[in-house]
């Protein structure tokens, strides 16, 4: 059975740029998997981040962006910031009103 | 604004049942897409059940399908998780979220956390 991957942890300075990913064990993301990002603080429900690749979320700061690159699903943090540090989370369509979360990547921000 | 706010959760004995209700505000809920996901203590994300705008077409990940039933109430705006032979797994906090076409989350509640335990 196809699982999403995602890295289990990242770490990133202050001021710094990282790109968290999302992929399938089998086969390449594309626009049609529908990738969405949500950030999850300890405690809080999820937050949407980008939806359907790269369409930003109401109230999110343009240093997210979604984006496909090579097979798989980006999510790109620009200047990090302290309280960016969190669990992040994609969840791609996978056929037939299915759909698959990524194990999550717990991003720290040192 | 979109609301959800869950309820129904609680401690429950393996092999027991629970409801979950998720009231809706700020969308019509007749068209809209809807979808539950769960969280067990400590672990990830799961996509569990989704139902879609109109056409009442429902889903189901396979650690929950013939136990776990998803339905809505157009007039009284809210959506339900009937969750049946339930076991110690299923343990978790579970949110509703409103979905968007493709997307089976865009708004989220709070969530509401479900035991199952002797």
């Amino acid at each position: 059975q196809t699982v999403v991957t995602q890295e289990p942890s990242f770490s990133v300075s202050p001021g710094g740029t990282v790109t968290l990913t999302c992929g399938l064990t089998s086969g390449s993301v594309s626009h049609s998997h529908y990738p969405s990002w949500y950030q999850q603080a300890p405690g809080q429900p999820p937050r949407t981040l980008i939806s359907a690749t790269n369409s930003r979320s109401s109230g999110v700061s343009n240093r997210f962006s979604g984006s496909i690159l090579g097979n798989k699903a980006a999510l790109t943090i620009t200047g990090a910031q302290a309280d960016d540090e969190s669990d992040y989370y994609c969840l791609l369509y996978t056929s037939s009103g299915i759909w698959m979360f990524g194990g999550g990547t717990k991003l720290t921000v040192l | 604004e979109v609301q959800l706010l869950e309820s129904g959760g609680g401690l429950v004995q393996p092999g027991g049942s629970l409801r979950l209700s998720c009231a809706a505000s700020g969308l019509t809920l007749s068209t809209s897409g809807m979808t539950w996901v769960r969280q067990a203590p400590g672990k990830g994300l799961e996509w569990v059940s989704s139902i879609s705008s109109s056409s009442d077409n429902t889903y189901y990940a396979d650690s929950v399908k013939g136990r776990f039933t998803i339905s809505r109430d157009h007039s009284e705006s809210t959506l339900y998780l009937q969750m049946n032979s339930l076991r110690a797994e299923d343990t978790a906090v579970y949110y509703c979220a409103k979905r968007a076409g493709g997307v089976a989350a865009i708004e989220w509640g709070q969530g509401t956390l479900v035991t199952v335990s002797s």
